[in-house]
């Protein structure tokens, strides 16, 4: 059974950039569609986007000028990137398993990892 | 794109049956059989229940079924246990150009 492991700062300052990775164990990273998830405290879940193992992407508007996720196949990881946060970045980060372009149909998910941007 | 719509709250007795609404509109619920539900405990990882509108993966209970009509999903979750009790996201595919969303969340809480 496949699991994912987020890993990363908890902490960030504002206006610095947010790196997180999310490992995949028990299965290989190629094929599927591997995205990331994030919650503010209290709040519902937002998708960020998300990318294919062969490197296409898809981003939520209201963040692609800041977020990059790419993905290394060969430690069968992928990571997020989200530049010039601020206090409203703060959330539980999942990443998670889908198998359907653009679909949130999210299989399995990492344990989370929340981030708070304060300085 | 805008979230779906949920109520922000349900409940029912132990034994009863509840149901969860999802709106969303013409250009995703409406449109697709792509909906999603997530069950969500306190600090946990959201678990999916539900996928394409009514299917259920390996492991959920037959109690959780999905259905839809028009714009609208519903969660309905049958013989309530007290471990039902948690927050409930529906989401939904909204085209090929489109990311998916997600609805607000329910909290459903067991008398």
């Amino acid at each position: 059974q496949v699991q994912l492991q987020e890993s990363g700062p908890g902490l960030v300052k504002p206006s610095e950039t947010l790196s997180l990775t999310c490992t995949v164990s028990g299965g290989s990273i190629s094929t599927y569609y591997w995205s990331w998830i994030r919650q503010p405290p209290g709040k519902g879940l937002e998708w960020i986007g998300y990318i294919y193992y062969s490197g296409s992407t898809n981003y939520n508007l209201s963040l692609k000028s800041r977020v990059t996720i790419s993905v290394d196949t060969s430690k069968n990881q992928f990571s997020l990137k989200l530049t010039s946060v601020t206090a409203a970045d703060t959330a539980v980060y999942y990443c998670a398993r889908g198998s359907k372009w653009n679909d949130p149909d999210f299989d399995s998910w990492g344990q989370g990892t929340l981030v708070t941007v304060s300085s | 794109q805008s979230a779906l719509t949920q109520p922000p709250s349900a409940s029912g007795s132990p034994g009863q049956s509840v149901t969860i609404s999802c709106t969303g509109t013409s250009s995703d619920v409406g449109s697709y059989n792509y909906v999603s539900w997530y069950q969500q405990h306190p600090g946990k990882a959201p678990k999916l229940m539900i996928y394409e509108v009514s299917k259920r993966p390996s492991g959920v209970p037959d109690r959780f079924s999905g259905s839809k009509s028009g714009n609208t999903a519903s969660l309905t979750v049958s013989g309530l246990q007290a471990e039902d009790e948690a927050d409930y996201y529906c989401s939904s595919y909204a085209g090929i150009n489109n990311l998916g969303v997600f609805g607000g969340g329910t909290r459903l809480t067991v008398l």
